[in-house]
């Protein structure tokens, strides 16, 4: 089951700032998360493990929840380089192995 | 180092006609995905693969078939393609290393009419 992702959409100014939340019906062995930037491949951003643990790359910090079954994502003072689509994916196994179920992602839009 | 390259980039099939998406790698991952992806789904995992020789159906198999001979080539077939297949499909890579960090090729948009 694909995790939710909200909100679907954001628009920004440069500077500003903004989350965006993960959140899963089943247990989350790990939330990773990915930036898509239009016609091109997404690229990982960081990956959340079990222990509520926070991670920041650059100005992009996010948290994970266990107990609540959720993750978020803190933009500050976003860039222009910050837009793009940003999906989530929580870790499923099967048989041992792990794959990853991504959200719908949610697009942000930075303008000047 | 390429990273993950996919092959061909562009593709417009009839109904009904077949074709393969090639997915390289140059990583030594053993882990390898095929995703689709449609506007307002996200990303969908159809097949995947934890080493040379084994595969294993995602959420979205149907109509799909896969198979990796080589370590660094997982092949995407479509047999009868269906205009429900007009994706793009990406593939992924990653290294079991706990983390499972995945790297994605480029992408290939296919238009089936």
């Amino acid at each position: 089951q694909q995790p939710v992702q909200s909100p679907q959409a954001v628009i920004l100014r440069e500077g500003e700032d903004a989350v965006i939340n993960c959140s899963s019906s089943k247990a989350l062995y790990s939330v990773h998360w990915y930036r898509q930037k239009h016609g091109e491949a997404p690229v990982f951003l960081m990956i959340l493990l079990k222990g509520g643990e926070q991670k920041g790359h650059d100005k992009i910090s996010a948290s994970f929840n266990e107990k609540k079954q959720q993750s978020s994502l803190y933009l500050t003072a976003s860039q222009l380089s910050y837009s793009g689509t940003y999906f989530c994916g929580t870790e499923r196994k099967n048989s041992g192995y792990s794959t990853l179920t991504f959200g719908k992602g949610t697009m942000l839009l930075v303008s000047p | 180092n390429a990273g993950v390259t996919q092959t061909p980039k562009f593709r417009v099939l009839k109904t009904g006609q077949s074709m393969t998406l090639l997915c390289a790698q140059d990583m030594n991952h053993e882990y390898m995905y095929w995703y689709r992806q449609d506007p307002g789904m996200g990303l969908r995992l159809i097949h995947y693969s934890v080493g040379e020789g084994t595969t294993a159906k995602g959420e979205v198999p149907d109509g799909y078939n896969v198979s990796r001979l080589k370590k660094q080539n997982f092949l995407l077939g479509l047999e009868s393609a269906a205009p429900s297949q007009t994706s793009v499909y990406f593939c992924a890579s990653s290294y079991p290393d706990g983390q499972e960090t995945q790297y994605f090729g480029p992408g290939t948009r296919l238009l089936v009419l």
